[in-house]
């Protein structure tokens, strides 16, 4: 059975940090491109981030380039976002999802973790 | 910056057919922009439905199904049922970079 089980959110000051894990097994998890998708209190879906399976390769939305950067640890079966200078616009449900790209696209999905960003 | 639009928000009969599009500023959908759709019901992640424009995982029921319609994704709805109301979101592939629509309200009256 497919697992991606996120951790690491919480409560945070405007200007601070915060690092994302995800952690994933039922799959080859050196094999897959992974992505970063993040959801605000009542809106829409915002994709944020994706890694190559070798760590190789990162694209970003443009919101989040240079302040955060998605990694992963082969050996572990764990994927990361490290978040730096967060803003109020940041606070979002993150989501870590499997992202095949064309063989099947964005297939399973963890059930995301809280972060809030709040004075 | 790449937009894609949805429908804000559609109503369908139960039993009905009902069909939501969702379109790129860059111009047509195509299949290499790889359309994906996913459900998502509140309180609850995503859960995907269609990859790579028609394409349906193994869990999707049959009564859903994926096309590109007039430069457009679309996923279509036959014979609805009231499970079905829930929150559609599109995702387009753009190279590297991926991009969701803003998501359909489906209502099911």
């Amino acid at each position: 059975e497919v697992q991606l089980v996120e951790s690491g959110g919480g409560l945070v000051q405007p200007g601070g940090s915060l690092r994302l894990s995800c952690a994933a097994s039922g799959f080859t998890f050196s094999n897959s491109w992974m992505s970063w998708v993040r959801q605000a209190p009542g809106k829409g879906l915002e994709w944020v981030a994706v890694i190559k399976a070798d760590g190789s390769v990162k694209y970003y939305v443009d919101s989040v380039k240079g302040r955060f950067t998605i990694s992963r640890d082969n050996a572990r079966n764990s994927l990361y976002l490290q978040m730096n200078s967060l803003t109020a616009g940041d606070t979002a449900l993150y989501y870590c999802a499997r992202d095949t790209g064309s063989y099947l696209g964005f297939d399973y999905w963890g059930q995301g973790i809280l972060v809030t960003v709040s004075s | 910056q790449t937009v894609v639009t949805q429908e804000p928000s559609l109503t369908v009969s139960p039993g009905g057919t009902v069909t939501l599009t969702c379109a790129s500023s860059t111009g047509a959908v195509t299949t290499g922009n790889y359309p994906n759709w996913f459900q998502q019901k509140p309180g609850q992640a995503p859960r995907a439905l269609i990859y790579s424009t028609t394409n349906k995982h193994s869990w999707t029921p049959a009564r859903f199904s994926g096309s590109l319609l007039g430069g457009k994704a679309a996923l279509t709805l036959s014979g609805v049922q009231p499970e079905d109301e829930a929150d559609y979101y599109c995702l387009l592939y753009y190279g590297g970079v991926r991009v969701f629509g803003g998501g359909t309200k489906l209502t099911v009256l």
